[in-house]
Formats: C-alpha cells, structure tokens, sequence
C-alpha cells in the first residue's frame, strides 16, 4: 500500500555507538535490495546492496542483513560518526526486468558527538 | 566523469506554465530514471528508460512527458505545471539489470504557484 504522509522515522544516536537500521518489505518477489544515504540538499548516494541469495553482506562499516522469512532489511553502521547524519532509504527490485527500484519512506539518523 | 547531471536547480513556475528538467550522465549507462520527492517522503518513480527511443511510464506519470533520443540525456518534460508537480526532481542511471546500482543526479527542486 501507499505511505500517506507519514512524518519519517527518527533514530538519535551519540558518536561512536553502532546504529541500526530497519526496513520492512511486502513483496516476497523482491530479488535485490540496496540501501541509500541521502543527505540534505543532495541525491540519494549508494551504500550497500544485497540479493536474495544472501542473507548478509558486509562493506567498510556497514552490514546489510536480509531476512526473507519476516521479509526485514536492515543496515548496520559501526562507530556512527557524525557525518553519518543523514536520511536511509532502502528500495527494493520487485522480480521485474527494468531495474526498476521501489523505496521505502526513510529513516532519519541523527549522530551527536 | 560528471555522473548525473541535472539543470536547473531551483525553478518557479506559474500554474499551467511548462518546462523541461534536464538530465545527462557521461557514465555511458543504458537505463536512465526520473524520480520525484515529496517532503517527508520517498522517491516515486515517474519515468524510465532502458536505452535510447525506449521510455514506459512508472509509478506516478500523469502531467509529464520523457524522450530519449541519445544514451546520455534524458528530459523530463512539464507541460501544463500543477502545484501538485511541487516536488524535488532527481534523475538517475545505472547499467542495467546485472548491476542495478542507480547514481542519482543532484536534483531540480521545483515550485509551481
């Protein structure tokens, strides 16, 4: 279904700490999974992807974990810094042929130092 | 490289006025993507292509048009603008299906008054 306004998620988090976060996804079809970064004023930027053939993959700071079973995503950021701040988007290929991606709503990440 | 670029930046329009957003990407990509962002919200899929004279509609195509003549460009045109088409416009591209990893320009922001 459609979001209808909803104001975004927030998650605050201080320097340092390890921070999560969460996606739910409603089409068991979706083969491929990425998560952005979009920070203020700019286009969304690429983090890390995942296919469905993987339940894990790990980048430089970063781990994108897949559960097909509850149909979750989440991306994991060690040692959150500052310049973490940001809002996450995960979007999903829903099985079709044309890359193209659906996104979810986003989640706002707030890093204190 | 450039990656994706995107003009104009900012644009005010008058209720029923029209325009084009401009859209290129040096990356050589076959598919290329229009998005429009509300605040708060997601990227909503407006338009794309997978290769030069081939464009579908996506999620939310009602008030717009697309060409694309060459591989590098890819102009989203307004013709009667709403203060419904109020928005933030990205553009983006990627290779294709193998690797669906998506570069998104800048971005238009647009207001219609």
């Amino acid at each position: 279904g459609e979001s209808v306004g909803l104001h975004l998620p927030t998650l605050s988090v201080q320097e340092g700490d390890n921070s999560i976060i969460n996606c739910a996804y409603s089409n068991s079809a979706s083969d491929y999974f990425i998560w952005y970064k979009q920070e203020s004023g700019k286009g969304p930027q690429f983090i890390i992807d995942i296919r469905s053939n993987m339940d894990k993959r790990q980048g430089q700071r970063v781990t994108v974990l897949l559960n097909k079973t509850v149909k979750h995503l989440s991306l994991q950021i060690a040692a959150t810094q500052p310049g973490d701040s940001a809002v996450y988007f995960c979007a999903e290929n829903r099985g079709t042929s044309y890359g193209k991606l659906t996104f979810g709503q986003g989640t706002i990440l707030t890093v204190h130092p | 490289n450039a990656g994706v670029t995107q003009t104009p930046k900012f644009r005010i329009l008058k209720i029923g006025q029209s325009m084009t957003l401009q859209c290129a990407q040096d990356m050589n990509h076959n598919y290329m993507y229009w998005y429009r962002q509300d605040p708060g919200m997601g990227l909503k899929l407006i338009y794309y292509s997978v290769g030069a004279g081939i464009t579908d509609k996506g999620e939310v195509p009602n008030g717009y048009n697309v060409s694309r003549s060459t591989t590098e460009d890819f102009p989203l045109r307004l013709e009667l603008a709403a203060p419904s088409q109020t928005s933030v416009y990205f553009c983006a591209s990627s290779y294709g299906d193998s690797n669906n990893e998506q570069f998104f320009g800048p971005g238009t922001r647009l207001t219609v008054l």
